[in-house]
């Protein structure tokens, strides 16, 4: 069965870091490409950024609004993709999933910007 | 700044069929932007439903098909059951890059 836990959600102010993580289990974790989706309150989905396997180059792709803020990394040996969200602003607050191929999502994280 | 337009909302009776569409602002769809189709209810995460224009999961009732519709991609709920009511959201590939559409809220009533 595949499994994806993200965590390291919380509340913190304008300009501010965070790392979140997504545990993945039940697939082959190494081969996987990951992405991470946001949802403002009461508002759509937003695809946030995906990170390639490394067989396929591990490159990554960000959306506009957060391109060279943050920054999506893995580490297989811990079958675990992060999100590393940097100079926080107050409308990056979200509830924060990552999929594996935009099938399998996690429950999400809630990230809340506010001062 | 690339936008993905759905209808706002869509109301449909039990039983009754209704399509739901997903346009881009940069011009007709092709399967190259790769179509998903996902539903989320209130309280919970999105539910993948249709890949790559018209491919099922394995967990997606058969009701449910995607197909390419006059330079849209669309996706067509067949005999609606009251547990389809929810949010409905498309999502592009655009080179490397994704959008989700808009949503569409699908109201059974």
């Amino acid at each position: 069965e595949v499994q994806l836990v993200e965590s390291g959600g919380g509340l913190l102010k304008p300009g501010g870091s965070l790392r979140l993580s997504c545990e993945a289990s039940g697939f082959t974790f190494n081969n996987a490409w990951m992405s991470w989706v946001r949802q403002a309150p009461g508002k759509g989905l937003e695809w946030v950024g995906r990170i390639k396997s490394k067989t396929d180059g591990g490159t990554t792709e960000y959306a506009a609004p957060v391109k060279g803020r943050f920054t999506i990394s893995r580490d297989d040996s811990k079958t675990t993709v992060y999100l590393e969200m940097t100079s926080l602003k107050i409308e990056d607050t979200a509830v924060y999933y990552c999929t594996h191929q935009h099938a399998y999502w996690g429950q999400g994280t809630v990230v809340t910007v506010s001062s | 700044q690339t936008v993905v337009t759905q209808e706002p909302s869509l109301t449909v009776s039990p039983g009754g069929t209704v399509t739901l569409t997903c346009a881009s602002s940069t011009g007709a769809i092709t399967s190259g932007y790769y179509p998903n189709w996902f539903q989320q209810k209130p309280g919970q995460a999105p539910r993948a439903l249709i890949y790559s224009t018209s491919n099922k999961h394995s967990w997606t009732p058969a009701r449910f098909s995607g197909s390419l519709l006059g330079g849209k991609a669309a996706l067509t709920l067949s005999g609606v059951q009251p547990e389809d009511e929810a949010e409905y959201y498309c999502l592009l590939y655009y080179g490397g890059a994704y959008v989700f559409g808009t949503g569409t809220k699908v109201t059974v009533l």
